[in-house]
């Protein structure tokens, strides 16, 4: 089944301790992204992919670092989380752009974070 | 930078009714614009899309139409159903680039059966 998987899917953690949040596509897309949620403000992203071994900022990059090492992975760093780090991630992946326009994006199930 | 304002943040309606959603943007280089819905506890899911090469597009129960003079864009549910009801996110992007999608914050849409 064609499917983006996050772990894990809900993880509470305290203040200052590194966390990893995994994200894996099945389908062979070249571009990943990482999104935030948080009510009233809609999905914001934060970190995109076009492809292995390249990255860049979305709007809200600061606390977050990624890396694209595969084409189907590509992880959510928080180094040092912080309370307003708590949210709902989202994890979305789609084809290479053809022709003229870009496809879908495909979206994970979420991951809830709380920070303590 | 992109901006997506939506309107209603929520609606109700009684089955078999129609409900309307609409969002306006402020790029006017913005020319994909995807409608979503995301039901509890699972990530937004596309129903809906429409480039800016096209005014309306229609996929049965559910229609986009687009208006680039005014900068809105609005989904249109027909015949609504209990199952309808969930949260749907308009959004607005361009084709090159990050591709990043810009969100409008969401209409809880409940169908009174």
């Amino acid at each position: 089944e064609a499917q983006v998987t996050q772990n894990p899917r809900y993880l509470i953690t305290v203040t200052g301790k590194k966390l990893t949040v995994t994200c894996s596509q099945n389908m062979n897309h070249e571009y990943m992204s990482w999104y935030r949620q948080d009510p009233g403000l809609g999905l914001r992203q934060i970190y995109y992919s076009m492809n292995v071994e390249v990255t860049d900022k979305g709007d809200v990059p600061e606390g977050y670092k990624v890396s694209r090492k595969e084409k189907r992975n590509f992880p959510l760093i928080l180094e040092s989380p912080s309370p307003n780090q708590t949210s709902l991630y989202f994890c979305a992946s789609s084809p290479g752009l053809a022709g003229r326009y870009y496809n879908e994006q495909f979206f994970g199930p979420g991951t809830r974070l709380t920070v303590l | 930078g992109e901006n997506v304002e939506q309107h209603p943040s929520t609606l109700s309606v009684q089955e078999g009714d129609s409900a309307v959603i609409k969002c306006t943007y402020s790029d006017s280089a913005s020319n994909y614009f995807p409608w979503y819905k995301q039901e509890l506890g699972k990530g937004p899911q596309l129903i809906i899309d429409i480039r800016s090469n096209v005014g309306e597009k229609k996929d049965q129960r559910i229609a986009v139409t687009l208006n680039k003079t005014a900068k809105h864009f609005s989904l249109h549910i027909t015949e609504t159903q209990p199952e309808d009801s969930a949260v749907y996110f308009c959004a607005a992007s361009w084709a090159t680039g990050r591709r990043a999608l810009t969100f409008g914050s969401g209409t809880r849409l409940q169908v009174q059966p």
